[in-house]
C-alpha cells in the first residue's frame, strides 16, 4: 500500500523550542514538496525537491526554516526557533516527475503556545 | 509572478450540479489538477488536464482553457459526502501551486 507517511501527526511545543517533521515519500517518486496550510492561506509551497535536491525553498523563513533530504525514503523540514505564528499544518506530498498527480501524506498538525 | 483565482465558497443542493471556477495567472504550464479536500483530511488528487477539452471521470469532469488561463471542476448528482474544500492547482514549470480552495457546502 504506496502512501506519503508524515510523523509526528500532530505537536504541541513551546515557543523557542526546534521542532523536526519528517516524511517518507512514496517509493520511486523523484518529487517531495513541503506545504504549509492555514485557514487564511490555503496550502502555502515552502519547499520541493527533485532527487533528493532541493529546486526551490523561497516559500520558507530562512532564517529559522531548514529542509533537507538525506537520503530517498527522508525528507525532513526544522523550524528553529519555533513561533506562535508558526502553528498549522504541514503537509508532505511526493509526485513520480513534473506534471504528475502529487500524493499527500495525513500532515503534521503543529501548535506552538 | 503567479495567482491562482477560485471563489471561496460555494453552496448546493443534493442532486444537482455544480461547477466551480478556476483561473490562473503562472509563468509556466505543466498541467492543471484539481484535489478535494475534506474537513481535518489530506488533499487527495481529483483530475489532471494538461491540454484543453474536458476530461469525465464518473460523477466529476473537469475542462481547461489555456489560452484563457481558465478551468471548471463539474459535480454531479450531488451527494452529501461532496461537502468538502476543492482545490485547483498548477503546475508552474516544476512546481505545483495551489489556490486557496472553494468550500462546497451540499444541504438536502
Amino acid at each position: 500500500d504506496a502512501r506519503v507517511t508524515q510523523t509526528p501527526r500532530d505537536k504541541v511545543t513551546e515557543m523557542g523550542q526546534e521542532v523536526t517533521m519528517r516524511c517518507q515519500p512514496i517509493l520511486g517518486h523523484n518529487t517531495v514538496f513541503w506545504y504549509r496550510q492555514t485557514m487564511m492561506q490555503g496550502l502555502e509551497l515552502l519547499a520541493y525537491f527533485r532527487n533528493r535536491a532541493p529546486l526551490d525553498d523561497s516559500g520558507m523563513p530562512k532564517d529559522r526554516f531548514s529542509a533537507e533530504m538525506p537520503d530517498a525514503t527522508l525528507a525532513t523540514l526544522k523550524i528553529q526557533p519555533s513561533e506562535p505564528r508558526d502553528s498549522a499544518v504541514y503537509f508532505c506530498a511526493s509526485g513520480l516527475a513534473p506534471g504528475t498527480e502529487a500524493f499527500f501524506g495525513q500532515g503534521t498538525r503543529l501548535t506552538v503556545v | 509572478g503567479q495567482n491562482i483565482d477560485q471563489p471561496t465558497e460555494m453552496t448546493a443542493t443534493e442532486g444537482a450540479i455544480v461547477q466551480i471556477n478556476c483561473t490562473y495567472q503562472t509563468s509556466g504550464f505543466n498541467g492543471l489538477f484539481w484535489y478535494q479536500q475534506h474537513a481535518g483530511e489530506a488533499p487527495t488528487f481529483l483530475s489532471y488536464n494538461v491540454l484543453d477539452g474536458l476530461e469525465e471521470k464518473g460523477r466529476f469532469s473537469s475542462f481547461l482553457s489555456r489560452s484563457k488561463g481558465y478551468s471548471y471542476l463539474l459535480l454531479k448528482e450531488l451527494q452529501m459526502k461532496d461537502s468538502a474544500s476543492y482545490l485547483c492547482a498548477v503546475y508552474n514549470t516544476d512546481k505545483l501551486i495551489f489556490g486557496t480552495g472553494t468550500r462546497l457546502q451540499v444541504f438536502p
